[in-house]
């Protein structure tokens, strides 16, 4: 079965500093593979996708980066982080090809606070 | 403009009792589907149901079913015998056929649900 693990499960980082959250997927080849945040008490933001190695597709400008080095890892980066980037985190994780039923399965979050 | 609306912010359901989750959504892609997810205070986002726009019968998996209306654009969950377990947040989200922008899940604001003993 697939399974779905993103660590470190919560960090407290102060401004300016740099952010690695990492993403890994088992049982699965070839995934399509997402970041989002979910801002308190608000619905969940895509913030970039991947449907390959070395591919990624940002959907809301900010400082924050994504890779993916390895087909099953998806790496969230920040050079320097911003108050504003405290949230939670999701990775997540979808088969190809991509179409209404491919469900999307989420890891267990990342806590982010920015002090 | 808002894709997916959910009007509860909060519902609150007697354990053992049946409740509804509104989502209503708004596509013009004739090729969609549409997830309810489940967020306990823990964090993780728990797939619950899906249903295809070319469905022709509701979705159903164990105590969840979606009340799938194509022409009134309504996809409400409902929860049978509820367990105090249930307590959570609900998200309802859609997925845009090929047409869209590479199929990313869109979420409502979510439905606070409290099951009370």
């Amino acid at each position: 079965s697939q399974t779905i693990h993103q660590w470190p499960a919560t960090l407290v980082q102060p401004v300016g500093s740099p952010l690695s959250l990492e993403c890994t997927v088992e049982g699965t080849s070839n995934p399509n593979l997402y970041w989002y945040r979910q801002a308190a008490g608000r619905g969940l933001q895509l913030l970039f996708y991947s449907v390959g190695i070395g591919q990624i597709s940002s959907e809301v400008p900010q400082n924050l980066s994504a890779s993916r080095p390895q087909d099953r890892q998806f790496i969230l980066s920040s050079k320097k982080l911003l108050l504003s980037d405290s949230g939670f985190y999701l990775c997540a994780w979808s088969v190809l090809p991509q179409g209404s039923g491919n469900t999307i399965y989420f890891g267990e979050g990342s806590w982010l606070t920015v002090v | 403009a808002q894709k997916i609306t959910q009007t509860q912010p909060g519902m609150f359901v007697q354990e053992k009792e049946a409740v509804t989750l509104d989502c209503t959504y708004d596509t013009s892609d004739p090729s969609y589907g549409l997830f309810w997810y489940k967020q306990p205070s823990s964090g993780e986002m728990i797939f619950l149901i899906y249903q295809g726009s070319y469905d022709q019968q509701n979705a159903t998996e164990g105590r969840y079913s979606l009340n799938f209306q194509k022409a009134r654009k309504s996809a409400n969950l409902v929860i049978s015998a509820s367990q105090l377990g249930d307590s959570a947040m609900y998200f309802c989200a859609m997925r845009e056929g090929l047409g869209g922008s590479q199929g990313n899940l869109i979420f409502g604001k979510g439905t606070k649900l409290s099951v009370k003993p």
